[in-house]
């Protein structure tokens, strides 16, 4: 069956570009999740979707940070002016509603440079 | 600040040993507490979870020991296997709130079993 999926696997872009990321979450979840994952460190949140809407957005690290989920189901994670401290992997989960379990994707490795 | 401490950092395990993952947590909200195994390149699965009404869940070769007063739990994984070795999150979470659950994950443990 489809998990949740990723794209691109991998993102090199140079310091002071725009990029976006890309989740498709499992069809029919309505909650989905970002999360940072650093070198060496654990996951940790940015941004949680309750259907089209950001619930919460308490983990953002600045305003160069936003994140969309138009129709509830794909959102885009949108990094601003990156910076080389952005390097991270960066994971999103779906689960079916708030209570149930988060499924991760397999993350976008990006690399600012 | 780091919500929920794990150790070590690092674990080297023979063949049929048993690994022991500790963790430590400081929010008393905290009402849910998972483990995820995470292998190169793919995200973090769910291994098994326990609610703190309870001091020890039990599936399989992994085990999970929880001690409420201490602010404690750990991941024992029996008869470790070389297919165990990936890096292993504990975290946490307010299960019973309104908005997200999001998780606050432990720094991981490498977990390496030798043949």
């Amino acid at each position: 069956g489809a998990g949740v999926s990723q794209t691109p696997s991998n993102k090199v872009t140079e310091k002071g570009k725009y990029v976006e990321l890309r989740c498709d979450p499992i069809s029919g979840h309505t909650a989905l999740y970002w999360y940072r994952q650093s070198l060496g460190q654990g996951p940790e949140f940015l941004i949680y979707f309750q259907g089209t809407g950001a619930a919460d957005d308490s983990g953002l690290p600045n305003d160069r940070f936003f994140a969309v989920r138009p129709e509830g189901s794909v959102s885009t994670l949108k990094i601003q002016r990156t910076e080389r401290g952005d390097s991270a992997v960066y994971l999103c989960a779906s689960s079916l509603s708030r209570e149930d379990e988060q499924f991760f994707g397999p993350g976008t490795r990006l690399t600012v440079l | 600040q780091q919500q929920v401490k794990q150790s070590p950092q690092s674990l080297i395990v023979q063949k049929g040993g048993i690994s022991i993952i500790n963790c430590a947590y400081e929010n008393t909200a905290f009402d849910y507490f998972p483990w995820y195994q995470q292998f190169p390149g793919k995200g973090p699965a769910l291994l098994i979870a326990i609610r703190p009404d309870v001091s020890e869940k039990k599936e399989g070769r992994f085990t999970i020991s929880f001690n409420k007063s201490a602010k404690q739990f750990s991941l024992h994984i029996m008869d470790s296997q070389p297919g165990d070795s990936a890096t292993y999150f504990c975290a946490a979470t307010i299960y019973y709130q309104t908005g997200a659950n999001n998780l606050f994950f432990g720094t991981g443990t490498r977990l390496t079993v030798i043949p």
